[in-house]
């Protein structure tokens, strides 16, 4: 019954790699988001998606692609894994597109840890 | 840009005392404004939010914070405190533009 849900919930692994973190959202909302929790614990905006189509694109390394294979589902994908990479990201979804003017549901979150 | 300052990183409080949290925003129109709650290795959850009207919005858990223009603040706050209120509170602000910027987080621990 989980409204968000976010796999894997714990991610360790080497530099150079590549990894995905999956998220899917049962709540029939139409944009879905990523955020950064970085060490300090700033959350910040990474990407959004509305329908399967980019709408936000903060100033992210290319070596994060995000893929929206339909409206229920958002997935990281994360080339070259760096050390700063490490952080807790979080997984959202919201009813409309405004999602700055819309509660936002977010998910459980995935401890990246990069080593 | 909007932004969001909590200017207190860490409150002490004790069970049954009262709390207020607080949040300055800066943005240049009419503000959205959230407060949610982050409890250990969760995700946050909503506790209210301010889109317009009433400038005192109540939430769940008891909680309400009180939207002041003039100061720019959104302050939350409850009158007597649980001990499983403890966790981290983010403010944030958000736009019409789908972005949702958040404060630093206050980490909020109660005393028995």
């Amino acid at each position: 019954d989980t409204a968000v849900s976010q796999t894997p919930k714990y991610l360790v692994t080497q530099m150079g790699n590549d990894k995905s973190i999956k998220c899917e959202q049962n709540l029939g909302h139409d944009t879905m988001y990523w955020y950064k929790q970085d060490s300090k614990k700033f959350l910040k905006i990474m990407f959004s998606y509305n329908n399967k189509e980019l709408i936000i694109n903060e100033t992210v390394p290319n070596r994060f692609s995000p893929k929206s294979p339909d409206k229920a589902h958002l997935n990281l994908h994360i080339n070259s894994l760096e050390l700063g990479d490490s952080a807790v990201y979080f997984c959202a979804s919201s009813l409309l597109a405004g999602g700055g003017t819309d509660t936002q549901y977010f998910g459980p979150g995935t401890r990246l840890t990069v080593l | 840009a909007q932004s969001v300052t909590q200017p207190d990183i860490h409150i002490t409080v004790s069970e049954g005392a009262s709390l207020e949290l607080r949040c300055n925003y800066s943005y240049g129109a009419t503000p959205y404004l959230f407060w949610y709650v982050q409890s250990p290795g969760q995700g946050l959850q909503l506790l209210l939010k301010y889109f317009s009207g009433d400038t005192l919005v109540q939430g769940i858990k008891g909680f309400e914070a009180e939207f002041k223009r003039s100061q720019s603040s959104f302050n939350l706050r409850k009158p007597s405190v649980h001990w499983s209120d403890a966790a981290e509170y983010f403010c944030a602000v958000g736009s019409g533009y789908g972005k949702l910027t958040f404060g630093q987080g206050t980490i909020l621990t109660v005393h028995p």
